[in-house]
């Protein structure tokens, strides 16, 4: 099946650091959306993105929808350790004939003590 | 907590079996997304119902199966189980079966075929 391209893969940081993280489409989407998923639960909603340039924050989380509506970025400021785990970032577009949702491959995150 | 619950949590069956999950979705919701996500393929679309009616259906095989109650509980049929069917199962739900609704995402099932 379609995924989304998701980067890095994978990011060791310290206590405090930002981070940031990409997901590019070859396909247009209509709504960016970016999870956080910890081992063994559900993907939980971060932030959700409805046009095009749209630059939106939750605390410490700050995503854009990029302008050629293939891509779209999260950043992370100031880490602490519940940020740990996967994130994934998500395109949505209902012209492509229904409501199902394109992840990515994920980002995982590990804080190094 | 995002509203969806998902039974059971863990599924532990033998290759040739059949099993159900069951999805409630948020209250006054009315469309439930079926998600498969195993290692090798990430997060992949199942299939989708509206109000009882299924909507679009993705990545599904053709021993799968599902339905959505009057009530809008769904369930999620699986049968002639494979190894490779080892995975985990999410429903999501949102309001309506089109727009840029976002989707909730349950606990998830935990399926493991030996």
């Amino acid at each position: 099946g379609q995924q989304l391209n998701q980067s890095p893969q994978s990011m060791f940081i310290q206590e405090g650091e930002d981070v940031s993280m990409n997901c590019t489409s070859s396909s247009i989407f209509n709504t960016w959306l970016w999870y956080k998923q910890d081992p063994g639960e559900g993907p939980v909603l971060l932030i959700a993105l409805y046009k095009a340039g749209e630059l939106t924050s939750n605390g410490r989380l700050t995503a854009q929808f990029g302008i050629t509506r293939k891509d779209s970025f999260l950043n992370i400021s100031a880490s602490i350790p519940s940020d740990v785990g996967i994130y994934f970032c998500a395109g949505q577009n209902p012209h492509f004939g229904n409501e199902k949702l394109t992840f990515g491959t994920g980002t995982r995150l590990t804080i190094i003590p | 907590d995002s509203g969806v619950t998902q039974t059971p949590k863990h599924l532990i069956t033998a290759t040739g079996q059949r099993v159900t999950l069951r999805c409630s979705p948020r209250s006054g919701d009315l469309s439930v997304y079926w998600y498969q996500q195993s290692l090798d393929q990430g997060l992949q679309f199942l299939i989708q119902y509206y109000n009882g009616e299924e909507r679009a259906k993705g990545n599904i095989l053709e021993r799968f199966s599902a339905q959505q109650f009057p009530d809008l509980h769904s369930e999620l049929n699986l049968s002639s189980l494979e190894l490779g069917d080892s995975a985990l199962y999410f429903c999501a739900s949102s309001p309506r079966d089109r727009g840029v609704d976002t989707q909730y995402f349950g606990p998830g099932t935990r399926l493991t075929v030996l």
